[in-house]
């Protein structure tokens, strides 16, 4: 069975800093895929960034990116140039990509993020 | 588009009683589910649906139902609430296709307490 660990569960950073919040996956599969959500205390889990296993290049989205190893089975997101605004609790997830009628996201229990000023 | 909606916001219910919590998405997304999010404990999936007509247990299924009588609402039934259902609870819609691609697009929850 799929299993998500992220393995802080709490981490701060000093505003304008970068941090990079770990996540490892363990699966037998070769095509999935791996997300970043975001939830602030407004409790809104927002999508930060998603990356396909079979691509090489890793995901950016602005200030996010992430450092994608597949062989060692590892996802990990840096968030670059931090600002208050991203301290949340950031969940990994990881969805199969096989055909079928039940692709569930599994889970990591996520890393409570703290900016401080 | 207002995405997925619930409803309430929070609630408070006392051990025994019934209630169910409302969710509506406007995406016609056919996949939809229910999370419960407990400290220490992420996100677990309760039930899901990948359309009208279709549902299936998650994980911690025990103690509720659901049923999908429309793409557009899924309908979370606690029929007798205990206080170990306290707890944060998400819906989540995506499309269903053929692409484990797509994004989850979460409503703002349901704060639960029994007492």
């Amino acid at each position: 069975a799929q299993t998500v660990t992220q393995s802080q569960p709490e981490m701060s950073v000093q505003e304008a800093e970068t941090v990079t919040l770990s996540c490892t996956y363990d699966t037998s599969e070769s095509d999935y895929y791996l997300f970043w959500y975001k939830q602030p205390p407004s409790r809104q889990m927002i999508l930060v960034i998603r990356q396909e296993a079979y691509k090489q290049q890793n995901a950016t989205e602005n200030r996010f990116s992430v450092n994608f190893q597949k062989a060692a089975k590892s996802f990990s997101l840096k968030i670059s140039d931090s600002q208050l605004g991203d301290a949340a609790m950031y969940f990994c997830a990881y969805r199969r990509d096989h055909a079928g009628n039940n692709r569930k996201l599994i889970w990591g229990l996520g890393t409570s993020l703290a900016v401080n000023p | 588009n207002a995405g997925v909606t619930q409803t309430p916001k929070f609630q408070v219910l006392k051990t025994g009683q019934s209630m169910t919590l409302q969710c509506a998405q406007d995406m016609n997304h056919e996949y939809m589910s229910w999370y419960r999010q407990d400290p220490g404990m992420g996100l677990r999936l309760i039930h899901y649906s990948v359309g009208a007509g279709i549902t299936d247990q998650g994980e911690v299924p025990n103690g509720y139902n659901v049923s999908r009588s429309t793409t557009e609402d899924f309908p979370l039934r606690l029929l007798s609430a205990a206080p170990s259902q306290t707890s944060v609870y998400f819906c989540a819609s995506r499309p269903f296709g053929t692409s484990g691609s797509y994004e989850q697009y979460f409503g703002p929850g349901t704060r639960l307490t029994v007492t």
